[in-house]
């Protein structure tokens, strides 16, 4: 299985601010992906990051918000920009091989 | 995407079997069935994956019938480590490799 990791684990930043989370995956994945938790709530998928091209956004997420960046097959990021309070959440990547696999999340708090 | 019902949550045992049944209605033909579990502040695990019949791995079961309309997710004598929250999900065919997370069901294993 894919073991994936997510830097930073977590932070504390300012409203207005932008944060990029990264994401590294320890093989060449062809699909990664990127979701967000609410506090006590279900994943909700953000994008899915393609490798050469953009990003393909759900319903409610926009680049400008949520850019994300995939330059090879084993490593992305995802910003969070402009943030206020109501991003505060934890933001997790995934990777496919035969099946999904997660890393850990990074738990963003915004005042 | 299919969407799935399963129960909100669920009490049991330590050495007790634990049943959580997920109903998938309107799966499509080639979509997998997939169940992970998540812990606090951790990123889903990946538990087990069917398309028919019985899996079974060394942690689940995974029993599918004939019609692929429901599953069941089958803990063989949980511990109080099982505690956690358990999602089902479907995906893998029309909608490729993006999965839906619904509600999940909380599991509770009481000493």
């Amino acid at each position: 299985s894919a073991v994936i990791s997510q830097k930073p684990s977590r932070d504390i930043c300012q409203r207005g601010t932008s944060l990029t989370i990264q994401c590294q995956v320890d093989s060449q994945v062809t699909m990664m992906f990127w979701y967000r938790q609410q506090p006590g709530q279900s994943l909700t998928l953000i994008a899915t990051a393609n490798q050469g091209s953009e990003a393909t956004y759900e319903s409610g997420f926009v680049i400008d918000k949520f850019p994300i960046s995939r330059p090879n097959l084993t490593f992305s990021t995802l910003t969070v920009s402009n943030m206020s309070p109501e991003d505060s959440s934890i933001y997790l990547c995934s990777a496919q091989e035969n099946t999904q696999y997660f890393g850990p999340g990074t738990r963003l708090t915004v005042l | 995407l299919a969407k799935t019902t399963q129960p909100i949550s669920m009490d049991s045992y330590e050495g007790q079997e634990v049943n959580i049944t997920c109903s998938h209605n309107n799966i499509a033909t080639n979509d997998y069935i997939t169940w992970y579990q998540q812990f606090p502040s951790q990123g889903p695990r990946f538990i087990i994956q069917g398309y028919k019949t019985k899996v079974t791995n060394e942690v689940a079961s995974l029993f599918i019938p004939a019609d692929r309309k429901s599953s069941t997710l089958s803990l063989p004598r949980v511990s109080l480590s099982d505690t956690a929250v358990y999602y089902c999900l479907v995906g893998g065919g029309a909608a490729g490799n993006k999965l839906t997370f619904g509600g999940g069901t909380r599991v509770l294993v009481k000493p």
